[in-house]
């Protein structure tokens, strides 16, 4: 297994573009999630999926971030009409579900840049 | 409202030295506890993880922590610091759900001088 897959990793649009980021997580791992990094900051939680279910969505999801994992596997992220302050890392992390908290594991990020 | 505070924003130490890194929580029941790292670019490795049991845990890369309830702390320690291990160290409690909904801490960079 070769871990959590994110896809691009980097990416730079203009202000209002509309962007998609894809996540592929750890195969077995039926929990997925999704994660926002700032310059300087810790990530923050934005989303969770069990299975093809989006079981809880942070507040700082506008209606401008849709997310989704049809399948209950990959996951995509896109957002929409695109402003600078959403610039960030944006992690994807998975976790299986066998009891409570396990490890979550992360990929490697993708880095947004809204100029 | 859960909260993690890692008080010291930059560190560094010689290497060979010893490292504490500092993490203190707000949570209303026992705490899920984790310690990552984060290389530059890079996503986020875990140390080490406190869920019961022994106070002090061992993780990857010779580091370990100490949960102490009474001063809502899980500081992460090093006895000996080698200079790959200048990252960025996020502290991380689990929130109610039973699932990995993180909250992290802002982070401290650790430098690492030869």
């Amino acid at each position: 297994d070769t871990g959590v897959s994110q896809d691009p990793r980097h990416k730079i649009t203009k202000r209002g573009q509309n962007v998609t980021f894809r996540c592929d997580p750890i195969s077995e791992h039926n929990r997925l999630y999704w994660y926002r990094q700032t310059l300087g900051q810790g990530p923050e939680f934005l989303t969770y999926f069990q299975n093809e279910a989006q079981l809880e969505k942070s507040r700082l999801l506008s209606d401008r971030f849709s997310a989704e994992r049809p399948k209950g596997s990959f996951s995509t992220l896109e957002i929409q009409r695109t402003e600078q302050g959403d610039s960030a890392m944006y992690l994807c992390a998975s976790s299986s579900l066998t009891g409570g908290i396990t490890e979550a594991f992360f990929g490697q990020g993708t880095r947004l840049t809204v100029v | 409202a859960q909260s993690v505070t890692q008080p010291d924003i930059h560190i560094t130490v010689s290497e060979g030295a010893s490292l504490e890194l500092r993490c203190n929580y707000s949570y209303g029941a026992t705490p899920y506890l984790f310690w990552y790292v984060q290389s530059p670019g890079q996503g986020l490795q875990l140390l080490l993880k406190y869920f019961s049991g022994d106070t002090l845990v061992q993780g990857i890369k010779g580091f370990e922590a100490e949960f102490k309830r009474s001063q809502s702390s899980f500081n992460l320690r090093k006895p000996s610091v080698h200079w790959s291990d200048a990252a960025e160290y996020f502290c991380a409690v689990g929130a109610p759900g039973g699932y990995n909904k993180l909250i992290f801490g802002a982070g401290t960079r650790l430098a690492v001088h030869p």
